[in-house]
């Protein structure tokens, strides 16, 4: 049963970066054909998908903050990371990792979520 | 802005059937899957594909699409199908991921 757990500091102060670890547990993060996602929800709104990063490195990225975000995977660690930077209070959220599955070219999912970190951009 | 729509509130009598739906132009080639978030929780993967639901998930919960719309049914809504319901898929170009707006579901 693969879980995923999301790590990082709490607070952050406004023009850093944000980062934060999601930790594979229960399966390789290297196996299977999987993408691992990045997904905020600011409090009382809905989901922002942030980006993902295939098993190979590949990386695709919500384009409203490409210009921000870095996801990296580090497979001898089982883990793939966030990096937000210049951030402002707008990025206050709480901020999941999940596991993207496509079951076929016409369907995807997200199979498996972390807990969820609330992350606050203050100073 | 999402591409995927969902109107923000729906409300469904206990025991009866609800449908949620899900408007965006990607549907039309790729499938919608819905999570169910309660408060203060992750979101949880009740519908995938054309209609297939995880191990786990009651079989009141069931899955269609036609056209640009997908559909979110529950047949006989329970007190604990109250939640937050949210499609997500493709996007138009089939690299990016999209959330919709998300559903309150509320059970009279």
């Amino acid at each position: 049963q693969v879980q995923l757990q999301e790590s990082g500091p709490g607070l952050v102060k406004p023009s850093q970066t944000l980062s934060l670890t999601c930790t594979v547990s229960g399966g390789s993060i290297s196996s299977g054909s999987y993408y691992w996602s990045w997904i905020r929800q600011p409090a009382g709104k809905g989901l922002e998908w942030i980006g993902r990063i295939y098993t190979s490195g590949s990386t695709n990225y919500n384009p409203s903050l490409k210009s921000r975000v870095t996801i990296s995977v580090d497979t001898s660690k089982n883990q793939f990371s966030l990096k937000l930077s210049s951030v402002t209070a707008a990025d206050t959220a709480v901020y999941y990792c999940a596991r993207d599955r496509e079951y076929s070219s016409s369907s995807v999912g997200m199979d498996v979520w972390g807990q969820g970190t609330t992350v606050t951009v203050s100073s | 802005s999402s591409e995927l729509t969902q109107d923000p509130a729906v409300s469904v009598a206990l025991g009866q059937t609800v449908r949620i739906t899900c408007q965006g132009d990607s549907l039309r080639s790729y499938y919608a899957s819905w999570y169910q978030q309660k408060p203060g929780q992750a979101p949880v993967l009740v519908i995938y594909g054309k209609n297939n639901r995880p191990s786990g998930i009651p079989d009141r919960f069931s899955g269609s699409s036609s056209g640009n719309t997908a559909s979110l049914t529950i047949t006989g809504a329970q007190a604990e199908d109250e939640a937050d319901y949210y499609c997500n898929s493709r996007d138009s170009s089939g690299n990016l991921v999209v959330f919709g707006g998300g559903t309150k579901l509320t059970v009279l």
